[in-house]
């Protein structure tokens, strides 16, 4: 079994400052490991995911989250927040067998400001 | 586009009434799953279909069914809802296959109100 700390329920920044939403997990077995956005009454959009190769992932809007295998993390970062970000994210993970559902973390609120 | 669909977007019933969502995809994938999310929480998964093989959460409630008639549709009963039922309900799909990582598709999602 998974489990997934989002330590901070909630993140405030100020528009254009950086950004990091920690993720920490815990498995017995080797996992991918996911973020997933939702935006106001809507549902989840997959931001990013690591699944195998560089540990350094991108994606189009600018975020990045790099696994580390050896603290189990995968930490999400943006150098320069948008007030469009301004959203509930999740990091999730499931294990590497061919058929495994997702273990989410609680979430954390971002919320930027002008 | 290829997507998951979730009817409607806003369900309001009467506290004891039976109500259907539904959700429906154009994706072509094998699993479908329902997720219950309340205010400020994570979703919680309820069960999910692998094609038409159901498996439920230990903790679901007997009150929540599944139906899955054919790879596209997927159908949430709630059989007597409680004013607790009130949540966002959503719909994900995937397709299992090796090293694709079950990255699950989401739905907008129903917002079910209890009165």
């Amino acid at each position: 079994a998974q489990s997934v700390t989002q330590l901070d329920s909630q993140v405030p920044v100020f528009e254009e400052a950086p950004v990091e939403l920690r993720c920490n997990y815990s498995s017995s077995v080797s996992v991918y490991l996911f973020w997933y956005v939702q935006y106001p009454n809507q549902g989840l959009q997959l931001l990013l995911k690591y699944l195998s190769g560089s540990t350094l992932v991108e994606s189009i809007n600018g975020f990045e989250a790099e696994f580390n295998k050896s603290q189990t993390s995968f930490h999400l970062r943006k150098p320069s927040v948008h007030i469009s970000d301004t959203a509930e994210y999740f990091c999730a993970v499931s294990d590497r067998s061919g058929y495994s559902t997702l273990t989410f973390g609680k979430g954390t609120m971002l919320l930027v400001s002008p | 586009d290829a997507m998951v669909i979730q009817n409607p977007r806003y369900q309001v019933t009467q506290f004891g009434k039976p109500v259907t969502l539904s959700c429906s995809q154009t994706l072509n994938h094998n699993v479908m799953y329902w997720y219950q999310q309340k205010s400020s929480q994570a979703p919680k998964l309820l069960f999910h279909y692998y094609d038409k093989d159901f498996n439920n959460e230990a903790d679901t409630p007997d009150n929540f069914q599944s139906r899955r008639p054919n790879t596209s549709f997927c159908f949430l009963d709630i059989r007597s809802p409680g004013l607790g039922d009130a949540a966002m309900y959503l719909c994900a799909t995937s397709r299992v296959s090796a090293g694709a990582g079950n990255e699950q598709f989401f739905g907008p999602g129903t917002r079910l109100t209890v009165l």
